[in-house]
């Protein structure tokens, strides 16, 4: 049963800590996304990459936002210095893009709180 | 500035009943409408999806329509049951542009007994 995995599953950490998450994509899957989803601003898109280069991260707080594909099968989100506003859940999708629409499967998504 | 508009943001319905959900989009360069279904706890999954160049698709009890001079698609339901019950989000995407899901604010649907 392929699924895309998240760890961790929720964090809870103090405001200026660093906070990393970690996203397993499908096998075989050549794109990766970044999600973050809030109640006042709703599912929002961060970042993805194909092949593992970044192709767009235009969502992203650059000061304080990172992502990267250290290889095909980690995607990682990074948070430095963390702030209460960064309260969310984030998800990480994979999928498989050729030509045709490249259906996202989402993981489960990380709860983050930061106090 | 919001690029989809989704409505309602609850709905609820007796089961069997035939809930609708709509979606208003504004740049007529999206080529591809997808809907998601989320469970709480849980990551929004796929649920049925239309390109402009059709005005229905049917998947099993759910049916896209879509109108394209309206620039408008919306989410049926049929015989809806309480396991249904779930938020639905309406996206939208430039299929051969930077492949980003703008989703709408999302449907709170709950189907009663």
């Amino acid at each position: 049963d392929a699924r895309v995995t998240q760890t961790p599953r929720h964090k809870v950490t103090e405001m200026g800590q660093e906070v990393t998450m970690r996203c397993q994509p499908i096998l075989g899957h050549n794109t990766v996304f970044w999600y973050r989803q809030t109640m006042m601003q709703g599912l929002e898109l961060l970042a993805y990459f194909r092949n593992r280069a970044p192709l767009d991260d235009s969502g992203m707080p650059k000061d304080r936002f990172s992502a990267e594909m250290p290889d095909a099968t980690l995607a990682t989100l990074k948070i430095q210095p963390s702030e209460p506003r960064d309260s969310a859940v984030y998800f990480c999708a994979s999928g498989f893009k050729a030509g045709g629409p490249a259906e996202q499967f989402f993981g489960p998504g990380t709860r983050l709180t930061v106090l | 500035q919001q690029q989809v508009k989704q409505s309602p943001q609850s709905l609820i319905v007796q089961k069997g009943g035939i809930p609708i959900i709509n979606c208003a989009y504004e740049n007529t360069a999206f080529d591809y409408f997808p809907w998601y279904q989320q469970f709480p706890g849980k990551g929004p999954a796929l649920l049925i999806a239309i390109r402009p160049d059709v005005s229905e698709k049917k998947e099993g009890r759910f049916t896209i329509s879509f109108n394209k001079s309206a620039k408008q698609f919306s989410l049926h339901i049929m015989d809806s049951q309480p396991g249904d019950s779930a938020t639905y989000f309406c996206a939208v995407i430039f299929l051969f542009g930077n492949e980003k899901l703008t989703f709408g604010t999302g449907t709170r649907l709950t189907i009663i007994p």
